[in-house]
């Protein structure tokens, strides 16, 4: 089973600043397609941002960018807004597995 | 526009049972696979169980296989999850989710229902 480790847990940043979080994974993700980025607010369901490593979901701004491939990626936010203030998770699957990493905070420094 | 609405949660005593469900609207049920996932008090996203969109593949992580069961009624446009030997660490909120739609395959979720709670507690 592939984990994937986020990092860091958590980014305390100031609205209008760039938030770059990674996920990297125990062992190569057999395709790009296969790293998904969610963000969650407390009290929500988990929402699509990105999917196939770099593909923004519909509706999401492009201020929400993610690249990567093997076993590091990134997901990248250009320039905070309020809203953005969340927990963002990445996730894999792989070999009939879907695993998901343990989360990074980004809070209001 | 695209409704998941899950039920069935509650409280249940150790080693008991419970069967969630997940009604599905807005979109072409049996075209789309599913998934549930569950996340517990305070912690991260835990991947349960997959199942293809005709109900003929299906997958289940380690924690929860042999215990849950995943299943669908595409007249129904209904999913469910039947939930056995039900243990402490089970308590969390699951939610069901629908499977990204492509000509390519992702493995993402791009609909997540608003998710029911699970206490497992004697």
């Amino acid at each position: 089973e592939i984990v994937l480790t986020q990092s860091p847990g958590t980014l305390s940043l100031s609205p209008g600043e760039r938030a770059t979080l990674s996920c990297r994974a125990s062992q190569s993700i057999s395709s790009n397609n296969f790293l998904t980025w969610y963000q969650q607010k407390p009290g929500q369901a988990p929402r699509l941002l990105i999917y196939g490593a770099s593909i923004r979901a519909a509706g999401i701004p492009d201020r929400f960018s993610a690249s990567g491939s093997g076993t590091d990626f990134t997901l990248t936010i250009s320039r905070l807004e309020p809203e953005d203030f969340a927990v963002y998770y990445c996730q894999q699957y792989g070999y009939s597995v879907w695993t998901f990493g343990q989360g990074t905070k980004v809070e209001i420094k | 526009q695209v409704q998941l609405v899950e039920s069935g949660g509650g409280l249940v005593k150790p080693g008991g049972s419970l069967r969630l469900s997940c009604a599905a609207s807005g979109f072409s049920f049996s075209t789309y696979y599913m998934g549930w996932i569950r996340q517990a008090p305070g912690k991260g996203l835990e991947w349960l169980s997959y199942i293809s969109s005709s109900g003929s593949t299906i997958y289940y992580a380690d924690s929860v296989k042999g215990r849950f069961t995943i299943s669908r009624d595409n007249a129904d446009n209904s999913l469910y999850l039947q939930m056995n030997s039900l243990r402490a660490e089970d308590t969390a909120v699951y939610y069901c989710a629908r499977g990204i739609s492509s000509s390519d395959w992702y493995g993402a979720f791009d609909f997540w229902g608003q998710g029911t709670r699970v206490t497992v507690s004697s």
